[in-house]
């Protein structure tokens, strides 16, 4: 069973609204949580990376939660934009060398 | 630009046949890891090598060998290709506390 779980596995919005993606995980211990940006044929590019102190951590439009007591997390994204289009993926490290991946929520920002 | 950097980017392969995949780094990071993704599934990790010198077993490893030929270069080989290794595989590199990973571009292998 995959230890981080991401909903939902899609989702299309049009060219300017805000949306929320979320993650939910069952890593034990946890160390930090991180979200990645996948565009279509490219590799995962980091956007955020918390530790279980820091409640919530923002990169421009992005703004990522963490609740360390419920094991959740969200990225929220504001004014989207069609760049904005891609696969979002929470990660929890799992130890030093072990990342654990959810399978990714797809976006699609539509003009 | 400084990144990591995959090679090839495509490749079909027959049953049975071997290649090996090249990965390079140029941020001097001491660690770095080849992973898997395919469809509906997190990124899966099938070796990596937390310095130069030494290689460690992911959670997939079979199938698969690995080289770290110096501090920039990790390659990843299949020895007899097989079509459940059909996927698109990252390399990726990280410095010693492992933050912060840097992902290559990605290899798209289908195994017919």
């Amino acid at each position: 069973k995959n230890q981080v779980e991401q909903s939902p596995q899609s989702l299309i919005i049009l060219e300017g609204k805000n949306c929320t993606l979320q993650c939910n995980y069952t890593v034990s211990p946890f160390s930090n949580l991180r979200w990645y940006k996948q565009d279509t044929g490219r590799g995962p590019v980091s956007l955020t990376i918390m530790t279980f102190s820091e409640n919530t951590k923002s990169n421009g439009r992005y703004t990522a939660t963490l609740d360390a007591d419920t094991k959740q997390s969200s990225l929220h994204i504001t004014a989207s934009q069609l760049s904005d289009s891609a696969s979002y993926i929470c990660v929890v490290r799992v130890n030093d060398y072990k990342l654990s991946f959810g399978a990714g929520t797809t976006v699609t920002v539509r003009a | 630009n400084a990144g990591v950097t995959q090679t090839p980017k495509f490749q079909v392969l027959k049953t049975g046949q071997s290649m090996t995949l090249q990965c390079a780094q140029d941020m001097n990071h001491n660690s770095m890891y080849w992973y898997r993704q395919d469809p509906g599934m997190g990124l899966r990790l099938i070796y990596y090598s937390a310095s130069e010198g030494t290689t460690d077993k992911g959670e997939v490893p079979n199938g698969y060998n690995v080289s770290r030929l110096n501090k920039r270069e990790f390659s990843l080989r299949l020895e007899s290709a097989a079509p459940s290794q059909t996927s698109v595989y990252f390399c990726a590199s990280s410095a010693s506390v492992p933050y912060g990973y840097t992902f290559g571009s990605g290899t798209r292998l289908t195994v017919v």
